[in-house]
């Protein structure tokens, strides 16, 4: 069964911090994506990776980063935190490259930027 | 520019009635398509899939319709149960690509 953790299930951060959000999976999945989820926008990708410490731009990078040092985990950084991103952030993974794919959902971390 | 659009943001259906939710797309390049359900403090889990070869694909209360010409794609469960109630996205992705393009999502509230 295949398990995607994330760090923390809420968070709350001020103007300008530096954030981490923390994701691991168990499964030795090679892929492993950052998403948020907003309200009439559905889930949008900020960063994936298809391998350790290779990264990829998504739909809305700005104002991220991304670390994979081990193939297990995929960090999500937000350098200098806005209220803009107060969001439900997901993070999954899949196992290899074929279209076919299912991604594995965490539990997701509803942030909250005051 | 939503290339998958959902344009129902909620539905609700009685118990024991089948819920319909549709999608539609924009980007001829897409080739598979899958239906993913959401429930409220969970990740999205995956519930079912078509590729572009097919028209329609079944897995027990779940059914996926596919109709390329007109960039449509619709969900059907049927009978519906009130454990069904969640949000609903679709999300489509292209040959060669691994990025999900997801729709915004229905809320599907299916009421006793």
């Amino acid at each position: 069964d295949v398990k995607v953790t994330q760090s923390s299930r809420y968070l709350v951060k001020r103007t300008g911090e530096k954030v981490f959000l923390e994701c691991v999976q168990d499964m030795d999945h090679e892929n492993m994506f950052w998403y948020r989820q907003d309200p009439g926008l559905g889930l949008r990708l900020i960063y994936f990776s298809y391998d350790v410490k290779m990264k990829e731009k998504g739909d809305i990078p700005e104002g991220y980063s991304v670390s994979r040092e081990k193939k297990e985990r995929f960090s999500l950084i937000l350098e200098s935190a806005s209220t803009n991103q107060t969001s439900m952030y997901l993070c999954a993974s899949s196992l290899g490259l074929a279209v076919q794919e299912t991604q594995y959902f965490g539990p997701g971390t509803r942030l909250l930027v005051l | 520019d939503q290339q998958v659009k959902q344009n129902s943001p909620s539905l609700s259906v009685q118990e024991g009635r089948i819920s319909i939710l549709n999608c539609d797309y924009t980007n001829s390049m897409f080739d598979y398509f899958l239906w993913y359900k959401k429930y409220p403090a969970e990740g999205p889990t995956f519930l079912i899939s078509i590729s572009s070869i097919k028209d329609k694909n079944e897995d027990g209360r779940f059914t996926v319709f596919l109709n390329k010409s007109a960039k449509h794609l619709s969900l059907h469960i049927v009978p519906s149960q009130p454990g069904d109630s969640a949000v609903y996205f679709c999300a489509a992705l292209s040959r060669g690509f691994q990025k999900l393009v997801f729709g915004t999502g229905t809320r599907l509230l299916v009421s006793p």
